[in-house]
C-alpha cells in the first residue's frame, strides 16, 4: 500500500495564477482532509470530505477549493493564488469520524511570489 | 468550539533524560486526544490516542500520555530521550467530527 499520496510536493507560483494540488489513498478510507502547515499556527483544516461526492468546510476555507469525485481522490484548488497562500499544504484520511487515526500525506510546499 | 493549548514551542532534553510535552484542551464535550509526530519533510504519524476507558495511554517508540479530565491535560511522556525522538510534535482534540491541533513543540535531543 502507498497510503496517501500527494502531487506534486513542490510548487512555485506567482500571484494570481492557479493550480490544483493532488490527494490520493489506496485504503478505502471515507474521510479526507486538506490542512495547510504554517509555522507558529500548527495545523489548520481547510475542507474536508465524509465521502465520495461530499465536501465541507473547514477553519481556513476561504481562497481553496475542493472536489471528491472518486472516493480514493481529493483535489484542492487554488482559482487566483496569493502570497498569503504560501504554505505546505498536506492531505490525510480516515476510515471515520473523530477517534479514527488520520494518516497523512508527505505534504506540498508551494510559495506564491 | 474546541482549542488545544501546548506549553512551550521549543524543549530541550539531554539524551536519556525525561521528555515532558505538555498539552492542554478546551472542549465542551468528552473529547478524543491524540499526540502526532512530526519528522523533518514528513507528514505526520499518530503516536497515540485516547477515545474511552484506561486514562494512561500507551504508544508507539516507547512514549504514553495520560487524560486528567479535571485539569483538561493530556501530557505526554517518555522515561528516556533518544536521539531519534528529536521532531515537532503535535496534540490534538477531535469532537467526533473535526480535528483541532496545537500549535506544535519542537523537541531537540542534546547528545
Amino acid at each position: 500500500n502507498a497510503g496517501v499520496t500527494q502531487t506534486p510536493k513542490f510548487r512555485v507560483l506567482k500571484t494570481g495564477q492557479s493550480m490544483t494540488l493532488l490527494c490520493a489513498q489506496d485504503m478505502n478510507h471515507e474521510y479526507m482532509y486538506w490542512y495547510r502547515q504554517d509555522p507558529g499556527m500548527g495545523l489548520r483544516l481547510i475542507h474536508y470530505s465524509v465521502g465520495e461526492g461530499t465536501t465541507a468546510k473547514g477553519e481556513v476555507p476561504d481562497g481553496y477549493n475542493v472536489s471528491r469525485l472518486k472516493k480514493q481522490n481529493f483535489l484542492l484548488g487554488l482559482e487566483s493564488a496569493a502570497p498569503s497562500q504560501t504554505s505546505v499544504y498536506f492531505c490525510a484520511s480516515s476510515y471515520g469520524r473523530g477517534v479514527d487515526t488520520q494518516y497523512f500525506g508527505p505534504g506540498t510546499r508551494l510559495t506564491v511570489l | 468550539a474546541q482549542s488545544v493549548t501546548q506549553l512551550g514551542s521549543h524543549v530541550s532534553v539531554s539524551e536519556g533524560a525525561l521528555v515532558l510535552l505538555r498539552c492542554n484542551y478546551s472542549s465542551s464535550v468528552p473529547p478524543y486526544l491524540f499526540w502526532y509526530v512530526q519528522y523533518p519533510n514528513q507528514g505526520l504519524q499518530l503516536l497515540l490516542k485516547y477515545t474511552t476507558g484506561a486514562t494512561l495511554v500507551k504508544g508507539i517508540n516507547g512514549f504514553e500520555a495520560e487524560f486528567k479530565k479535571s485539569e483538561t491535560s493530556f501530557h505526554l511522556t517518555k522515561p528516556s530521550a533518544h536521539m531519534s525522538d528529536a521532531a515537532e510534535y503535535f496534540c490534538a482534540v477531535s469532537d467526533g467530527n473535526q480535528f483541532y491541533f496545537g500549535t506544535g513543540t519542537s523537541l531537540t535531543v542534546i547528545p
